[in-house]
């Protein structure tokens, strides 16, 4: 299994620009979620979805979109994108639920000009 | 509002030592708390999770205790290694299991 993967590694890109950060996992799981992780302010969630067609705001949803149409697949959409979403940005999935472990991936790390 | 606090300073300690890492909490009940271990550039790896009906739990040279009178859960590395300096992160579960909150982490740094 490759587990959580994510691409691009690395993004930059101008303020105003949109760009879609792709996760796909190969483990069946239900539960996927995107985090992005600041200097100082821990891991933050962006969206989750606990199946699929089916997602839903964690902490900081504003300036980004989500969709579920497989398991498999959880994109990230950033429709114009701000200096102020230049992150890393971790995808993270789990068999059943937030509680439980979760599996993440190697990170995007995005910085916008 | 929900918070997680960690110490944001580094802890240096020796070899040999065990680590002590603290993670507090304020406006939760939660019902799981869960630590990681992040490395520089990669994604944080699963360690260890503690129920709230559950005192402590251990693996190999882990240990985690869980005080929810105290709002509060410490992460013990025994016989720490220069191989276990990465930073740890604490993180609590809640809205029906469906979210997960992240304190800032604490680098450890072991020293041969």
């Amino acid at each position: 299994n490759a587990g959580v993967t994510q691409t691009p590694k690395f993004q930059v890109l101008k303020t105003g620009q949109s760009m879609t950060l792709q996760c796909a996992q190969d483990m069946n799981h239900e539960y996927m979620s995107w985090y992005r992780q600041d200097p100082g302010m821990g891991l933050r969630l962006i969206h989750y979805s606990v199946g699929a067609g089916i997602t839903d705001q964690g902490e900081v949803p504003n300036g980004y979109n989500v969709s579920r149409s497989t398991t498999e697949d959880f994109p990230l959409r950033l429709l114009s994108a701000a200096p102020s979403q230049t992150s890393v940005y971790f995808c993270a999935s789990n068999p059943d639920g937030g509680g439980r472990t979760q599996y993440f991936g190697p990170g995007t790390r995005l910085l916008v000009l | 509002s929900q918070k997680i606090e960690q110490n944001s300073e580094a802890l240096n300690i020796q070899e040999g030592k065990t680590a002590t890492l603290t993670c507090n909490y304020t406006n939760y009940s939660p019902a799981y708390l869960q630590w990681y271990r992040q490395d520089p550039g990669r994604g944080p790896v699963f360690l260890l999770l503690i129920r709230e009906n559950e005192k402590e739990k251990r693996k190999e040279r882990l240990k985690v205790t869980f005080d929810t009178t105290l709002k509060q859960s410490l992460f013990h590395i025994t016989a720490s290694q220069p191989a276990d300096s990465a930073t740890y992160l604490c993180a609590l579960v809640y809205n029906a299991g469906n979210m997960l909150t992240f304190g800032g982490g604490t680098r450890l740094m072991v020293k041969p």
